[in-house]
């Protein structure tokens, strides 16, 4: 059970570039998140999914897109990336049965954009 | 709106020495708490949680916490601080808004621990 999987765990991209970070949960998970963590600024929610082919949108989705084929896999996707991006990504999963709504994290993903 | 607030930004205590983190919440039902940490270079692992019984909550690596409603603070202590337990530390709200379940994080506290 390896739980909340993320890759790459580091990225540079150029202003412009695209990318998309990878995130897996093998814990049968509805409820996925993706985060951004800004130094000093906790984390803050960029898009959420409460099943597969429902996405929604978080506080700061501006930039961002994402998608949920399956349970498992819930991707984001920048696009244009700009120095604004520059933060480090954590995927989170969560069950629709915990009435308390524990999230388990992944290792994150340290992005840096030129 | 929902809110948490973690006070100290850094704090430096010696080993052995008892730790206390602030943890102030803003929130008009009885709250899910939360306390995580995160190891340099690490995601957050889950210490400890309060949803609803005790207001001590016993977590993991010796921590506790308590929640008082009449505070609105949900502190997070440990009576002898291990070297290994410098990193971040984030305390975490609950709540239901918008159709679902989300967590509101505070901006976290970074212990750092001298020999």
């Amino acid at each position: 059970n390896a739980g909340v999987t993320q890759t790459p765990k580091f990225r540079i991209l150029k202003i412009g570039q695209s990318m998309t970070l990878q995130c897996t949960q093998d814990m049968n998970h509805n409820y996925m998140y993706w985060y951004r963590q800004d130094p000093g600024m906790g984390l803050k929610l960029i898009y959420y999914s409460v099943g597969a082919g429902i996405t929604d949108k978080g506080e700061v989705p501006n930039g961002y897109n994402v998608s949920r084929s399956t349970t498992e896999d819930f991707p984001l996707r920048l696009e244009l990336a700009a120095p604004s991006q520059t933060s480090v990504y954590f995927c989170a999963s969560s069950s629709i049965a915990d009435e308390a709504n524990e999230q388990f994290f992944g290792p994150g993903t340290r992005l840096t954009v030129l | 709106a929902q809110s948490v607030t973690q006070p100290d930004i850094h704090i430096t205590v010696s080993e052995g020495a008892s730790l206390e983190l602030r943890c102030n919440y803003s929130y008009g039902a009885t709250p899910y708490l939360f306390w995580y940490v995160q190891s340099p270079g690490q995601g957050l692992q889950l210490l400890l949680k309060y949803f609803s019984g005790d207001t001590l909550v016993q977590g993991i690596k010796g921590f506790e916490a308590e929640f008082k409603r009449s505070q609105s603070s949900f502190n997070l202590r440990k009576p002898s601080v291990h070297w290994s337990d410098a990193a971040e530390y984030f305390c975490a709200v609950g709540a239901f808004s918008g159709g679902y379940n989300k967590l509101i994080f505070g901006a976290g506290t970074r212990l750092a621990v001298h020999p």
